[in-house]
């Protein structure tokens, strides 16, 4: 595989579920980035990681948890969303953290019931 | 804040036509220019750059110039295929600036009809 992907590519879940979702990148980068994607609105960086280390948390609630066990892989853990979280998830990786040009996989379209 | 401001879509086009779609900035200092595109079902592809003033980005038959005295990169094709059909995203990247982060504008959704 290269590039970065994502899964799973659609996820439906209630307000009291537990879910995670997961992106990969085969570039070799050392920082990644989880965006929400929703109507009418521009892109929301949610986190940033570099080298492994948080490096930004754009006050996002805490029913959003990111993980990010290597710089190959990144995680966002989700429970107890509401209707409004209902968007595309993107994520992102570049070759540092302060990464203008960015890779992005084909996101998650995130449905909450 | 550091913004992009970009013309509201949906635009819709027949083949071969021209294509304009306004974007104009606000920032501090000289940041770098992108314009990002998303095809249906898939992520952001960068499409072009231009990192200072008066910089030509050029890709797949689009263009954008940095238009600092205007603060616009405005993206142009002079003919546009049924293919080129997806939201068009207008970002900038503000190196040292409050924000440290690329800024996206709304997108724009280009249809091209056969």
């Amino acid at each position: 595989e290269t590039g970065v992907t994502q899964t799973p590519r659609h996820l439906v879940m209630g307000m009291t579920n537990k879910k995670s979702l997961k992106c990969e990148q085969h570039l070799g980068h050392n920082a990644m980035y989880w965006y929400k994607q929703s109507a009418k609105k521009p892109l929301e960086l949610m986190f940033v990681y570099s080298l492994e280390e948080r490096v930004e948390n754009n006050s996002v609630p805490s029913r959003f948890s990111p993980e990010c066990p290597n710089s190959s892989h990144l995680f966002l853990h989700l429970h107890t969303l509401q209707p409004e979280d209902s968007a595309l998830y993107l994520c992102a990786s570049s070759q540092d953290g302060q990464g203008a040009q960015q890779y992005f996989g084909p996101g998650t379209r995130l449905t909450v019931t | 804040g550091d913004s992009v401001t970009q013309m509201e879509g949906p635009v819709t086009l027949s083949e071969e036509a021209f294509l304009t779609i306004n974007c104009t900035y606000t920032a501090t200092g000289y940041p770098s220019l992108f314009w990002y595109v998303q095809y249906p079902g898939e992520g952001l592809q960068l499409l072009l750059k231009a990192t200072k003033a008066d910089d030509k980005g050029s890709n797949k038959g689009f263009e954008a110039t940095y238009r600092k005295e205007t603060t616009s990169f405005h993206l142009e094709k002079g003919s546009v295929q049924v293919s080129d059909s997806a939201v068009y995203f207008c970002a900038l990247f503000n190196y040292g600036g409050a924000t440290n982060k690329l800024i996206f504008g709304t997108g724009t959704l280009l249809a091209v009809q056969p």
